[in-house]
């Protein structure tokens, strides 16, 4: 079975400085992708980034970048000079290739930029 | 916009009361998925449409849960006789195909007294 392992309840960032959000995974199959979703108090979902298994450069989206480390299983989310709108719940996520490609998704972090 | 679209935002109800909570997904997009998303948690997978066939309906935590999409686009998640323990959010999100990046509607917030 997936699993997805988000260990920081919540993080605090001052504005304009960079933070690593952690994500650790387990699964057995060998063909899968990777997702970060921002969770704004409004409650959508906002899909930020992706990162597939096969992918041998790590996924960058402007000032989202995923730190993909397939041989320890993590997949962290890193966010370049923090804005005050980044404010929010963070969740990772990952896809089964085979199947029918449900999302198996973390408990989320909760980050907190301070002006 | 062009969206995923969901309604009602919030809803609340009596125990013992039904619920419909509807999804209207991006328009032209094949894959459907309803989630659960308790208190503090993150979603959990319900159920998936592969436009009007319910391909996967493991997640479904009882008999009481019940979606359907009858013409490939809008979809309805029905909660018979609805227990507190249903209380959540409840995400509907659309790709346009397998394989594509899952776009999420804002969800409806259910309450059940």
């Amino acid at each position: 079975a997936q699993k997805i392992t988000q260990t920081q309840p919540g993080m605090f960032v001052q504005e304009k400085e960079a933070v690593t959000l952690d994500c650790t995974y387990d699964t057995s199959d060998q063909s899968y992708g990777l997702f970060w979703y921002k969770q704004p108090s409004s409650g959508e979902m906002i899909f930020l980034i992706y990162q597939g298994s096969y992918d041998e450069q790590n996924a960058t989206e402007g000032r989202y970048s995923l730190n993909f480390q397939k041989a320890r299983k993590s997949a962290n989310l890193v966010i370049s000079a923090s804005q005050l709108g980044d404010s929010a719940m963070y969740f990772c996520a990952m896809r089964e290739n085979t199947g029918f490609q449900k999302l198996v998704f973390g408990t989320g972090t909760r980050l907190l930029v301070s002006p | 916009g062009a969206g995923v679209s969901q309604s009602p935002r919030y809803k609340v109800a009596k125990r013992g009361q039904d619920v419909a909570l509807r999804c209207d997904p991006i328009s032209g997009h094949v894959s459907l998925f309803w989630y659960q998303q308790a208190l503090g948690q993150g979603p959990e997978f319900l159920t998936y449409f592969q436009n009007e066939a319910q391909l996967d309906k493991s997640g479904l935590p009882s008999d009481r849960f019940f979606a359907e999409r009858p013409e490939g686009s809008v979809s309805t998640l029905k909660i018979q006789r609805t227990q507190q323990e249903d209380s959540a959010v409840y995400l509907c999100a659309s790709s346009l195909s397998r394989g594509q990046p899952q776009h999420f509607g804002d969800g409806t917030r259910l309450s059940i007294l």
